[in-house]
């Protein structure tokens, strides 16, 4: 069993559409990131969240961590074809030594026009 | 170049052959790491180096040999492997190995073994 699980996995929207991804854990963590990585490319940092209950927002994405820091969300309004790409989340455990994350399966989103 | 580069982008290589991978950052960053992504598994960290001295090694088979010349480079020496090897072979790297800190990826070596 993964240590961190993203729901779902994959998920074809049509625009303008708006969705909510899940990343979901029974461990605590002391920072919580999302990553997007798009074909060909390495994952590019989209936020990372630190404090149970904090919401950020970045243009139309919204992220959540969980009051517990055990989980997070991340919501998208009104998708759009550019938001087409794989959504990982990634966990700072406290146990870890250094910046050890540990990575969300992904979810596969595709907007289409 | 700026970021995180990583040469070559596709590779494709027996199993008894011997190949390197090639991670170099323009980013002034202390740490550097090397991940592995397969299509059914999530993201598995393979080594860490912090200021060139490996700090991680997630038992990881022998037949990968990390190298740390310098902040600035990183390699991924293959040797005798096996075909579930295939994977996309990602580096990034960090200012600092703290567990805040923005990890930069490169693009990926796309590692197919035959």
């Amino acid at each position: 069993t993964q240590l961190l699980e993203q729901s779902p996995q994959f998920l074809s929207i049509q625009e303008g559409e708006n969705l909510t991804v899940y990343c979901n854990s029974s461990s605590v963590f002391s920072s919580l990131q999302w990553y997007r990585q798009e074909p060909g490319e390495g994952p590019v940092l989209l936020v990372t969240v630190v404090t149970g209950g904090e919401v950020k927002k970045l243009k139309r994405l919204t992220f959540q961590f969980g009051d517990a820091r055990k989980d997070s969300s991340l919501h998208i309004t009104a998708a759009q074809p550019g938001d087409t790409g794989l959504y990982l989340c990634a966990g700072g455990l406290l146990a870890n030594a250094g910046n050890m994350l540990t990575f969300g399966g992904g979810t596969r989103l595709m907007v289409k026009p | 170049e700026t970021g995180v580069t990583q040469t070559p982008r596709h590779l494709v290589m027996g199993m008894t052959n011997k190949k390197s991978l090639k991670c170099e950052q323009h980013l002034g960053h202390n740490a550097m790491y090397w991940y592995k992504q397969s299509a059914k598994k999530p993201l598995e960290l393979m080594f860490v180096y912090s200021l060139e001295e490996r700090v991680e090694n997630n038992s990881v088979p022998s037949r990968f040999s990390p190298e740390c010349p310098n902040s600035s480079h990183l390699f991924l020496h293959l040797h005798t492997l096996q075909p579930e090897d295939s994977a996309l072979y990602l580096c990034a790297s960090s200012q600092e190995l703290a567990v805040y800190n923005e990890q930069f990826f490169g693009p990926g070596t796309r590692l197919t073994v035959l």
